[in-house]
């Protein structure tokens, strides 16, 4: 299936601060999604971009598709505590998805 | 509530002894999957449905079988599990395979021993 990687593995962050993980696909992707896995809980939907370019906001995170549809980025800024969690993308289709970004927060 | 339900949440079984984990959902989706999460991994998917007696391989089937007679449910079967199929599995839904958001199940830990 398609490969989707994701980077960092693990990310940890001063509450605060900004940081943002990259996913990345090996083919074309016809849109991706994020998701977001509370430690012990399953995964949930947070956004889909479909467009090459596209750029999306859900409060403090800022979701990016880039412009040949091959790689995506999640930016937060000003991490809460209540951001931590795993990150996951997944390309559509020939459903696939990264490994994701756990994210830790330093009170 | 729209929901997708798992049962067992939890189980410990021995290798050999054939399991069936159920996954139903309310939404009327037609589009199911079950998925392993390991750690470094992330999820990966087993099999999926795109709808009543549809059923195809996804990344990692080898040892498990599915069934999909009914749009609400998606068995996943383990005729002989062994020590590595031990593993959180969830089971998702969606409307189709590629538009639309998937809703995931609250995950089923299995351990093999």
């Amino acid at each position: 299936g398609q490969q989707v990687m994701q980077i960092p593995q693990y990310q940890h962050v001063q509450e605060g601060e900004d940081f943002t993980t990259y996913c990345n696909s090996s083919t074309t992707l016809s849109n991706i999604q994020w998701y977001k896995q509370r430690p012990g809980g399953h995964p949930v939907f947070l956004i889909q971009l479909v467009k090459s370019g596209e750029v999306k906001k859900q409060k403090r995170l800022t979701f990016q598709f880039g412009e040949a549809k091959k790689n995506s980025s999640l930016h937060i800024t000003a991490t809460q505590t209540t951001d931590v969690g795993t990150y996951f993308c997944a390309g559509r289709g020939k459903l696939s998805f990264g490994a994701g970004t756990t994210v830790t927060v330093r009170a | 509530e729209a929901q997708v339900t798992q049962n067992p949440r939890y189980l410990i079984t021995v290798t050999g002894k054939k399991l069936t984990v159920t996954c139903s959902q309310n939404m009327n989706h037609e589009y199911m999957s079950w998925y392993r999460q390991d750690p470094g991994l992330g999820l990966r998917q087993i099999y999926y449905s795109m709808n009543v007696e549809v059923t195809d391989k996804g990344d990692v089937p080898e040892g498990y079988k599915v069934s999909r007679k009914e749009k609400r449910n998606f068995p996943l079967i383990l005729e002989s599990p062994s020590p590595n199929q031990t593993s959180l599995y969830f089971c998702a839904s969606s409307l189709d395979k590629v538009a639309y958001e998937q809703y995931f199940g609250p995950g089923t830990r299995l351990t093999v021993t």
